[in-house]
């Protein structure tokens, strides 16, 4: 089975910029979560969606970002206007349930800089 | 406040030996589970183990094996005969049921980068 897909691996971009990020979850997982992962601040989670709802976007850093996830099978996350300070890798998981013992499972992510 | 802390920025080990990579939790919810992933140089998170706050047994897979000790609230990862390509940084990470004030997200801890020496 394939696993969470990821695109694009590679970003490059110049500040102010729109930079749209996708995900396509394991087939049959409802619950997707996007993750930044920064040296400063490690792993955290920005958003989360349950059958494509979001459910929880606290840890969205500003307005600048915006997710979506128009049906089970893909979402995306957008910057827009990017900045240097987004620069980051970009995670996305999905996992079957959001229960503890649910393992989620990464993609590849994103690396993403912003000149 | 659900936590996790990993004391070791880095550790060394030769090839073939074991080696045992340190998490502590703090978490108030008596259920839970417990991730450990792995991140090479290439940048992805890959699954490891998974220990459950109910186990009654230590988490095993191949050459990876969780010292869960509940009580002190601890998870330690213990990687058997080493191999080079075992060398990359180590995640552990925990997540709570779902509750009205969390997500179920995963908190994950500082990491420990892992060398493993010919």
């Amino acid at each position: 089975d394939a696993g969470v897909i990821q695109s694009p691996r590679h970003e490059v971009t110049e500040m102010g910029q729109e930079v749209t990020l996708r995900c396509k979850p394991i087939s049959g997982h409802d619950y997707l979560f996007w993750y930044r992962q920064t040296m400063m601040r490690g792993l955290e989670l920005l958003i989360y969606f349950n059958n494509n709802v979001p459910i929880d976007d606290s840890g969205m850093p500003e307005d600048r970002f915006s997710a979506k996830m128009p049906n089970a099978s893909f979402s995306t996350l957008k910057i827009q206007p990017s900045e240097p300070r987004d620069s980051a890798v970009y995670f996305c998981a999905s996992s079957f349930s959001p229960g503890a013992q649910e393992t989620q499972y990464f993609g590849p992510g994103t690396r993403l800089l912003v000149l | 406040a659900q936590k996790i802390t990993q004391t070791q920025p880095g550790m060394f080990v030769q090839e073939k030996e074991a080696v045992t990579l340190d998490c502590t939790y703090d978490t108030s919810d008596p259920s839970y589970g417990l991730f450990w992933y792995k991140q090479p140089s290439s940048g992805e998170m890959i699954f490891l183990i998974y220990q459950g706050s109910y186990d009654q047994q230590n988490a095993t897979e191949g050459r990876y094996s969780l010292n869960f000790q509940k009580a002190r609230k601890s998870a330690n990862l213990v990687i058997s005969a080493s191999q080079l390509g075992d060398s990359a940084m180590y995640f552990c990470a925990m997540r709570d049921a779902i509750d009205s004030s969390n997500t179920g997200k995963l908190i994950f801890g500082q990491g420990t980068t892992l060398q493993v020496k010919p």
